[in-house]
């Protein structure tokens, strides 16, 4: 099975500041996706980016990017100007063919937005 | 557009008694997810559907739990007698088709005890 890894279970940035999460991932597949899920105190869980595996350019949304490093298997978020509505538990999740089509989740980052 | 809806949002429940947790995928979706959150293990697929065919649960924890998903636009999961250690988040989560983005609903916190 796949492993998700985030190292960092606590995170705190100033607002407008930037931020970066990381996540590592273990898989011999060559074709999969990865994902940035963010769970604010209300435990729904929102989409914030999705990264297809063959596509060498890192996804962009608005104010948040990731750094898709293939080879080093790692995906990264980057939460630029950070609004005091970002805090959150943000997961990162796997999902290929071999893994069964379903989201294999890292523990989870808490990020905490300072005024 | 509707999201993913679940029902009831909230279940407190007795150890012994049936529990019937609901879903309705967004319009459209043919892939259906079901996950569970815990403190200790996160969160961790119990089952999910495609076309309404049910494809992989190997994720459910006994016989106690069972799911079905009898057309395309209502699933349910079912827990039959509960016990307090299935006090958990349930979210239930669509997608277009297996491989697309995966959208969950609100969750249903379930606290048996």
């Amino acid at each position: 099975a796949q492993t998700v890894t985030q190292s960092q279970p606590e995170m705190s940035v100033q607002e407008a500041e930037t931020v970066t999460l990381s996540c590592t991932y273990d898989t011999s597949e060559s074709n999969y996706y990865l994902f940035w899920y963010k769970q604010p105190p209300s435990r729904q869980m929102i989409l914030v980016i999705r990264q297809e595996a063959y596509k060498q350019q890192n996804a962009t949304e608005n104010r948040f990017s990731v750094n898709f490093q293939k080879a080093a298997k790692s995906f990264s978020l980057k939460i630029s100007d950070s609004q005091l509505g970002d805090t959150a538990m943000y997961f990162c999740a796997f999902m290929s063919t071999n893994s069964g089509y379903a989201l294999n989740f890292g523990k989870g980052t808490s990020l905490l937005v300072t005024p | 557009d509707a999201g993913v809806i679940q029902s009831p949002r909230h279940e407190v429940t007795e150890m012994g008694q049936e529990v019937t947790l609901r879903c309705k995928p967004i319009s459209g979706h043919n892939s259906l997810f079901w996950y569970r959150q815990t403190m200790m293990r996160g969160l961790e697929l119990l089952i999910y559907f495609n076309n309404n065919v049910p494809i992989d649960d190997s994720g459910m924890p006994e016989d106690r739990f069972s799911a079905k998903m009898p057309n395309a636009s209502f699933s349910t999961l079912k827990i039959q007698p509960s016990e307090p250690r299935d006090s958990a988040v349930y979210f239930c989560a669509s997608s277009l088709k297996l491989l697309e983005t995966q959208y969950f609903g609100p969750g249903t916190r379930l606290l048996v005890l």
